[in-house]
């Protein structure tokens, strides 16, 4: 069974950073492009970022275009977001997801980790 | 302002059916694969459709997809009140090298 768990959420302060973390299990994680998308309370989706199964092509939304850091390693079936220089708008529940191979579609979500960025 | 639009709430009666659309541009949806997307209150997004019409393993066929120039259309027939929920449209946009996704539609079965 394919599972994807985050932790790492939390309550920061404006300009603090935190650190995600994706555990994967029930399928070849080294296989697979991985995604994070966040959902600010009570509004839509927004994908924020997305490396390739190598780490060779890493993508970045404007919204945390140096700010936010997209890793992962395969050894450890993980996936991490490095989040730096936090804004209030940046509070969300963050997911992870796992990039089904084509066109951009996301076929397993974890259960999401809910990240406060407030004084 | 979401990249994609989708209708804010749309509603129907239980065995009916509905239709969701997602509108986008030649960047998106024109040259893509569109995804949907079902989000039940409290809980994960769960993938419904992908590339376009394509429904994974588990999905009824009860939804389907469709797509016809830069416009998606998500189908849901034989509605059940538990098919009450949040549904998003969502798509690679070349000219952003983002995914985008619609601002959601919520699905009430009176």
């Amino acid at each position: 069974e394919v599972q994807l768990v985050e932790s790492g959420g939390g309550l920061v302060k404006p300009g603090g950073s935190l650190r995600l973390s994706c555990a994967a299990s029930g399928f070849t994680f080294s296989s697979y492009s991985m995604n994070w998308v966040r959902q600010a309370p009570g509004k839509g989706l927004e994908w924020v970022s997305s490396i390739s199964s190598s780490s060779s092509y890493i993508y970045y939304a404007d919204s945390v275009k140096g700010r936010f850091t997209i890793s992962r390693d395969n050894a450890k079936n993980s996936l991490y977001l490095q989040m730096n220089s936090l804004r209030a708008e940046d509070t969300a529940v963050y997911y992870c997801a796992r990039d089904i191979g084509v066109g951009s579609a996301f076929d397993y979500w974890g259960q999401g980790t809910l990240v406060t960025v407030s004084s | 302002q979401s990249v994609l639009t989708q209708p804010p709430s749309v509603s129907a009666a239980p065995g009916q059916k509905v239709t969701i659309s997602c509108s986008g541009s030649s960047s998106n949806i024109g040259n893509n694969y569109v995804s949907w997307y079902q989000q039940l209150p409290g809980t994960a997004p769960k993938l419904l459709i992908y590339e376009n019409n394509k429904r994974p393993s588990g999905i009824p066929d009860r939804f389907s997809g469709s797509k016809s120039g830069t416009s998606a259309t998500l189908g849901i027939t034989g509605l059940q009140t538990g098919d009450e929920a949040d549904y998003y449209c969502g798509t690679w946009d070349s000219s952003l090298s983002d995914v985008v996704f619609g601002g959601g539609t919520k699905l009430t079965v009176l």
